[in-house]
């Protein structure tokens, strides 16, 4: 079975630009979760999306953006970059992510290197 | 609240058995992970356990957990070099859909 996939993996844009991130989850798996991984903050959650539908949030501002389509494939965009966004970008999917907490492990892709200059 | 804490450094000599430890703070945890990130890569999920569980073990891997004092840890048993790695530790809390919430990592040096 196929692992989770991103693109691009790499990306370098400069501030100001926006830039639009895609997930391919595991096949079978519906739900998809955004982090953000830096030096100084670490591993960030951003959102997670179910059968196209956000459930959960972070706490970023409203430039960062997602959507889910009805494969379960991702994306999540970046408005009005900036130097901060500068980042790995990790998404991650599951089977069905129980709201109320049952065991559904994220399985995670090897991200997407974001460099604003 | 929402926090989990690691030590960010341990090193240890080949064939050393490696423990590394987390502590977290909110009483809603529902499943510790561990996960593991090679340079340059995603996270690699190494185990699991279930917040009403003492001990799980997979192969090369002893998971601890000590409910009472918040206190989770992973044991790699006969260290290699290739577990030369960032490890981390992450919770996910009941009511909290599709969020982990990691600890900082703790970087695994293997020497030979």
């Amino acid at each position: 079975k196929a692992g989770v996939t991103q693109t691009p993996r790499y990306l370098i844009k400069t501030r100001g630009q926006q830039v639009t991130l895609s997930c391919s989850p595991i096949s079978g798996h519906r739900s998809v979760s955004w982090y953000q991984q830096t030096p100084g903050q670490g591993l960030q959650f951003l959102f997670e999306y179910f059968s196209e539908t956000q459930r959960n949030k972070g706490n970023f501002p409203g430039r960062f953006s997602g959507r889910q389509f009805s494969n379960s494939r991702s994306e999540m965009n970046v408005s009005t970059l900036e130097l901060g966004d500068s980042a790995l970008y990790l998404c991650a999917s599951s089977r069905k992510a129980l709201a109320g907490g049952g065991q559904d492990t994220q399985y995670f892709g090897p991200g997407t290197r974001l460099t604003v200059l | 609240g929402e926090d989990v804490e690691q030590s960010l450094f341990l090193s240890v000599r080949e064939g050393d058995s490696s423990v590394i430890n987390c502590t977290y703070t909110d009483s809603s945890s529902t499943y510790l992970y561990w996960y593991k990130q090679e340079p340059g890569a995603g996270l690699q999920l190494l185990t699991y356990i279930f917040s009403n569980m003492d001990m799980k073990q997979d192969q090369r891997l002893t998971v601890l957990l000590n409910k009472k004092d918040k206190h989770l840890s992973l044991r790699i048993a006969d260290t290699q070099t290739g577990d030369s790695a960032i490890y981390f530790c992450a919770e996910s809390i009941k009511g909290n859909t599709g969020k982990l919430i990691f600890g900082q990592g703790t970087t695994l040096q293997v020497k030979p």
